[in-house]
């Protein structure tokens, strides 16, 4: 089945511990993106990649960073997360550039750093 | 910079009653445009898209939407809606085949039976 699956769904963290969330796509997509979901914000995109070590900031990359070693796998790193990174996380891929092609999302991961 | 506005924040309707929600975005050239829809507890999907040609554009669960480039709008519509659309509706612009796919900020639909 094609998917795209993240890990872990919940996490609760404190301040300032690091922690990784990955992001698995089997459709041999190049795009990969991730995005942050808040009330009223709608999805912002935090970083994308076109192909494997290839990547680049979208509009709120601010504490994050990304990695792309291997063509199915993009993880989403946060080095020192502070509250305001509580959010619900999304990845995506596609075989297209982003705008250019449907989007398949992952279920979600709902972050909260006390 | 591109922008993309969902006016209708929260909606609430009927069943059977139809549906416009409203998407307007701030690009003049070349746009793909998208509709997702986030059920209850699951992950967004899309629901229909236009690239080009024929700016009525149909989707999954009878929904269309229709391009009109001179309002720059991309509404989304229903004839007639059921329970099971309640969910988060999201509509998205691409300018230009860039990288870069712009989300609004998501409209709330609740149907009741």
């Amino acid at each position: 089945e094609a998917q795209v699956t993240q890990n872990p769904r919940y996490l609760i963290t404190v301040t300032g511990k690091k922690l990784t969330v990955t992001c698995s796509q089997n459709m041999n997509h190049e795009y990969m993106s991730w995005y942050r979901q808040d009330p009223g914000l709608g999805l912002r995109q935090i970083y994308y990649s076109m192909n494997v070590e290839v990547t680049d900031k979208g509009d709120v990359p601010e504490g994050y960073k990304v990695s792309r070693k291997e063509k199915r796998n993009f993880p989403l790193i946060l080095e020192s997360p502070s509250p305001n990174q509580t959010s619900l996380y999304f990845c995506a891929s596609s075989k297209l550039a982003g705008g250019a092609d449907t989007q398949y999302f992952g279920p979600g991961t709902r972050l909260t750093v006390l | 910079a591109q922008s993309v506005s969902q006016h209708n924040h929260h909606v609430i309707l009927s069943e059977a009653a139809s549906l416009e929600l409203g998407c307007n975005y701030s690009y003049g050239g070349t746009v793909n445009l998208f509709w997702y829809v986030q059920y209850p507890g699951q992950h967004l999907q899309l629901l229909l898209k236009y690239f080009s040609g024929d700016p009525l554009v149909k989707g999954i669960k009878g929904f269309e939407a229709e391009f009109i480039k001179s309002k720059f709008s991309f509404n989304l519509r229903k004839p007639s809606v059921q329970w099971s659309d309640t969910a988060e509706y999201f509509c998205a612009v691409n300018a230009d085949n860039t990288d870069k796919l712009i989300f609004g900020t998501g409209t709330r639909l609740q149907v009741f039976p």
